[in-house]
């Protein structure tokens, strides 16, 4: 079982720039949720995928954040334009959508936008 | 709407000492309880969870939680912590109401560190 995988796992941009981060989840998995990280205000939940089929985004920050999952090993998360505030830990995650199922993470993706 | 706190930022403790983390939700209905826990540069990995049952639950890595709900508490215990043990742990509340982990809310976290 390789696990949740992210990619890059770290990204430095400059304001203004289009950021893309990737994430393919544990095969099998019909979930898929995207978190950002920050210390300001820990794990928030973005966006979620059922069966590639986008659930709830209402944690998406603004129409600058857009997030596709095509089929069911890869989703996307981008930012268009990035800006600093912008900056955090982006986390992907992906389980059973089903009782007793917990998330698996990957290791997240870095961000920093100067 | 439910809500997690994990009222400790940071806790420093010997190795060999006992732990406890605090964690308190807020939540309507039974709520699902976890515990993750993130080393550094890792994403979370799941230490424990409650569903129903026995309120004492047994995670990995010898880690146990207690779930009182006259409290509103899920408490993380590990009576003999290690140096490895050092990392983030998050505590979350789950909504499982349409069948799926849609509604999970994490604590802010609660940074563990060791001393020698």
């Amino acid at each position: 079982d390789a696990g949740v995988i992210q990619s890059p796992r770290h990204e430095v941009t400059e304001m203004g720039q289009e950021v893309t981060l990737r994430c393919k989840p544990i095969s099998g998995h019909n979930s898929l949720f995207w978190y950002r990280q920050t210390m300001m205000r820990g794990l928030e939940l973005l966006i979620y995928f059922n069966n590639n089929v986008p659930i709830d985004d209402s944690g998406m920050p603004e129409d600058r954040f857009s997030a596709k999952m095509p089929n069911a090993s890869f989703s996307t998360l981008k930012i268009q334009p990035s800006e600093p505030r912008d900056s955090a830990v982006y986390f992907c995650a992906s389980s059973w959508d089903r009782l007793n199922s917990p998330l698996h993470f990957g290791n997240g993706t870095r961000l920093t936008v100067t | 709407a439910q809500s997690v706190t994990q009222p400790d930022i940071h806790i420093t403790v010997s190795e060999g000492a006992s732990l406890e983390l605090r964690c308190n939700y807020s939540y309507g209905a039974t709520p699902y309880l976890f515990w993750y826990v993130q080393s550094p540069g890792q994403g979370l990995q799941l230490l424990l969870k409650y569903f129903s049952g026995d309120t004492l639950v047994q995670g990995i890595k010898g880690f146990e939680a207690e779930f009182k709900r006259s409290q509103s508490s899920f408490n993380l215990r590990k009576p003999s912590v290690h140096w490895s043990d050092a990392a983030e742990y998050f505590c979350a509340v789950g909504d499982f109401s349409g069948g799926g982990a849609d509604g999970l809310t994490f604590g802010k976290g609660t940074h563990l560190i060791i001393q020698p």
